[in-house]
């Protein structure tokens, strides 16, 4: 089935440091792909998408290439800052049925950004 | 704000009883998700309606189940509660069933079993 492999974390870096997290996915089709970032005691937010291959999604600095031939979709970020802590997750639109639509999400990766 | 709204923030309740949970799409949303988040298991799909119509089922226990009203809200049903369903509930909305339309997320019900 489908289903996405995030880099494990805690991640902790300083502050304007470069930020990378690993995405790879598995799945029949052509998937959407989304980073969505969850903030402490708060819902999932909607951080960037792309919906085919070589797209670019990008917001508030961050960005993430859908690359089809190697099956990931890492997360970047060129200066992070202490706000950018939070727990981030990659997902993909899993849509074999007509009609119907699932994100499958990977495990999350918790980062902390030290000032 | 991402304009869905999710009762009550938390629940605390023993095994064996029953919760109903309950969420309001953004303005416009047809289409809801349930999604189920644990330590162990991550964020786990559970069900989709469209419009009143459920659409996809995933990871969702026959003791859970699940309904959209005309209004658009829905209702997510847990019965004979065990420790195990101890988690957190979130539920999503889009605009419709494509694809590439992003869903939008609750904060959540924080759901302990005692």
């Amino acid at each position: 089935g489908n289903s996405v492999t995030q880099m494990e974390g805690p991640v902790t870096l300083s502050e304007e440091a470069f930020l990378t997290i690993n995405c790879t996915y598995t799945a029949t089709g052509y998937p959407s792909l989304f980073w969505y970032v969850q903030y402490p005691g708060e819902g999932l937010q909607l951080l960037l998408k792309a919906t085919k291959a070589d797209d670019k999604g990008s917001n508030k600095g961050f960005e993430a290439t859908y690359r089809k031939e190697t099956t990931s979709f890492h997360l970047e970020k060129g200066s992070v800052q202490v706000s950018d802590s939070a727990v981030y997750f990659c997902a993909l639109s899993d849509a074999r049925i007509q009609g119907a639509q699932k994100l499958v999400f990977g495990q999350g990766t918790r980062l902390t950004i030290n000032p | 704000d991402s304009g869905v709204t999710q009762t009550p923030k938390h629940l605390i309740t023993a095994t064996g009883q029953r919760v109903t949970l309950r969420c309001s799409p953004r303005s416009g949303d047809l289409s809801v998700y349930w999604y189920q988040q644990s330590l162990d298991q991550g964020l786990q799909f559970l069900i989709q309606y469209y419009n009143g119509e459920e659409r996809a089922k995933g990871n969702i226990l026959e003791r859970f189940s699940a309904q959209q009203f005309p209004d658009l809200h829905s209702e997510l049903n847990l019965s004979s509660l065990e420790l195990g369903d101890s988690a957190l509930y979130f539920c999503a909305s889009s605009e419709s069933r494509g694809t590439n339309q992003p869903q939008h997320f609750g904060d959540g019900t924080r759901l302990s079993i005692l």
